[in-house]
C-alpha cells in the first residue's frame, strides 16, 4: 500500500525559506519510471503543480517558480524534500506531494494528505 | 505557454448524467488525466490515459477526448459526487505538468 505524508512548518514569515518534507511508503524511488511531485493549493483556487523528481534524479519545475525550487531525494530515507525561497504570503497553500507511477504518463495515482502552510509576519 | 479550460460550475440531478469539459489546443495529442477533490480532502486520480479508470473507481465515471476538447462523464450522479474537477495534460518538455482550473460539481 503506498502511502505520501507531508511535513513542514505551518507558518512561515516572508522572504524565509521553507523547507517541506515528503516521506513515503510502499514504493522505490531507486525503480525505474518512478517519481514523486509537489503541487500546491492557495485556498479556494486550483491545483497548480510546482517540481518532480524521478527515479534517476532527473528534476523538473515550473517554469513560472523555477528559481525558487529546489527538489532532491534521498531513497534510503524514502523522502523527498523540496525548498522554495523568498516565500510571500501568495505562496499560502496546501502543498501536496503525490507518486508519479512508473507505468508511463504524467499523472499522480496517490497524494498525500497535504500540509497547510500560511506565509505571514 | 499551453492553458487548460474548465468551467467554473456544473449542476446536476441526482440520477442524472453530468458532464464536465477541459478545452485545449491540439488536443488530441495529449492524454488527459482527471482528478475528483472533495472539501477539505486531497485530490484523487478517478480518470487517467483519456478514458481508463484507477481500480477502486465506479464505472459510472468516463473519459473521453477529441480534438480540442475532454470530457469527464459521471452517469447516475450521487450526491458523494459533488466535488472539484480537475484536468490535467502533459504540456511541454519545459513544462510538463499543467492543471485546469478545476470545475465545481453540484449535485442538486
Amino acid at each position: 500500500q503506498i502511502t505520501l505524508k507531508e511535513s513542514g512548518p505551518t507558518l512561515v514569515k516572508p522572504t524565509q525559506t521553507l523547507t517541506l518534507t515528503c516521506t513515503f511508503s510502499g514504493f522505490s524511488l531507486s525503480k525505474r519510471g518512478v517519481g514523486v511531485g509537489w503541487i500546491r493549493q492557495p485556498p479556494g483556487k486550483a491545483l497548480e503543480w510546482l517540481a518532480l523528481i524521478f527515479w534517476d534524479d532527473d528534476q523538473r519545475y515550473s517554469p513560472s517558480l523555477e528559481s525558487r525550487l529546489a527538489i532532491t531525494k534521498d531513497t534510503s530515507k524514502n523522502q523527498v524534500v523540496l525548498t522554495m525561497t523568498n516565500m510571500d504570503p501568495v505562496d499560502t497553500a496546501t502543498y501536496y506531494c503525490a507518486h508519479r507511477s512508473e507505468s508511463g504518463n504524467w499523472y499522480f495515482d496517490l497524494w498525500g494528505r497535504g500540509t497547510l502552510v500560511t506565509v505571514s509576519a | 505557454s499551453y492553458v487548460l479550460t474548465q468551467p467554473p460550475s456544473v449542476s446536476v440531478a441526482p440520477g442524472q448524467t453530468a458532464t464536465i469539459t477541459c478545452g485545449g489546443d491540439s488536443f488530441r495529442s495529449k492524454n488527459v488525466h482527471w482528478y475528483q477533490q472533495k472539501p477539505g480532502q486531497a485530490p484523487v486520480l478517478v480518470v487517467y490515459d483519456n478514458s481508463d479508470r484507477p481500480s477502486g473507481i465506479p464505472e459510472r465515471f468516463s473519459g473521453f477526448h477529441s480534438e480540442n476538447t475532454a470530457t469527464l462523464t459521471i452517469s447516475r450522479v450521487e450526491a458523494g459526487d459533488e466535488a472539484d474537477y480537475s484536468c490535467q495534460v502533459w504540456g511541454s518538455s519545459s513544462d510538463p505538468v499543467l492543471f485546469g482550473g478545476g470545475t465545481k460539481l453540484t449535485v442538486l
